[in-house]
């Protein structure tokens, strides 16, 4: 069975702080895909990245990083110098090779005060 | 190049009514996925449709939840007799082919349904 933990429920922090989201996962497919979406107070869902399993290279994105770690099955997130704009929840997403189901997990809050 | 539409964005419903939401995909998109979010919760995936047909679905409720892609037209997630438990946020997403999960398909911008 395929599972997505996002231990933290909530995390507040003062802007220009850095902060770092976790992400577990639990799959048997040896060819699966791990996202990142943002869910603004708006409430739409954003896309922020999408990684296959045979990519272990971290990637950037100007303050966004992520870390992904198949020997402990992470894949985690991290904002340097956060914003008052990256208040959201955040989902972790995984998916197989050749199924059209994302499993998400149940996200985490950040809170980024000024 | 518009996205995935979804309307109406909030539909209030009293206990027993029917709710209809509907979902347009992207142009040339013919695949159509439902997801519901309960308050705070994540997202669950409930049905994966193409044109007049359903691939998955699984994670659809077995009783008064229904979904449909006709020919023409957008898809249509229907609920009958609506309880206060399916308070939540439902989210489509559209893909021109199979096995488009692995991309990471765009959502619409969801339809929050009220149950009262």
């Amino acid at each position: 069975a395929q599972k997505v933990t996002q231990a933290q429920t909530e995390i507040s922090v003062v802007e220009k702080e850095d902060v770092t989201l976790d992400c577990v996962y639990e799959t048997r497919d040896t060819t699966y895909y791990l996202f990142w979406y943002k869910q603004p107070p708006s409430g739409e869902l954003v896309f922020l990245i999408r990684r296959n399993s045979f990519d272990e290279q971290n990637e950037i994105s100007g303050r966004y990083s992520w870390n992904f770690q198949k020997s402990t099955s992470s894949f985690n997130f991290t904002i340097t110098a956060s914003q008052v704009v990256d208040s959201a929840v955040y989902f972790c997403a995984l998916s197989g090779y050749n199924t059209d189901k994302l499993i998400f997990g149940t996200g985490t809050r950040l809170q980024v005060f000024p | 190049n518009a996205g995935v539409m979804q309307n109406p964005r909030h539909l209030v419903r009293r206990r027993g009514q029917e709710a209809r939401l509907r979902c347009s995909p992207m142009k040339g998109h013919s695949h159509v996925y439902w997801y519901r979010q309960l308050p705070e919760e994540g997202l669950k995936f409930m049905v994966y449709l193409q044109k007049e047909n359903i691939i998955d679905e699984s994670g659809m409720p077995k009783e008064r939840f229904s979904a449909e892609f006709p020919k023409e037209g957008p898809s249509i997630l229907r609920i009958q007799q609506v309880v206060r438990g399916d308070s939540a946020a439902y989210f489509c997403a559209s893909s021109p082919d199979l096995g488009q999960g692995r991309y990471g398909y765009t959502f619409g911008s969801g339809t929050r349904l009220t149950v009262v």
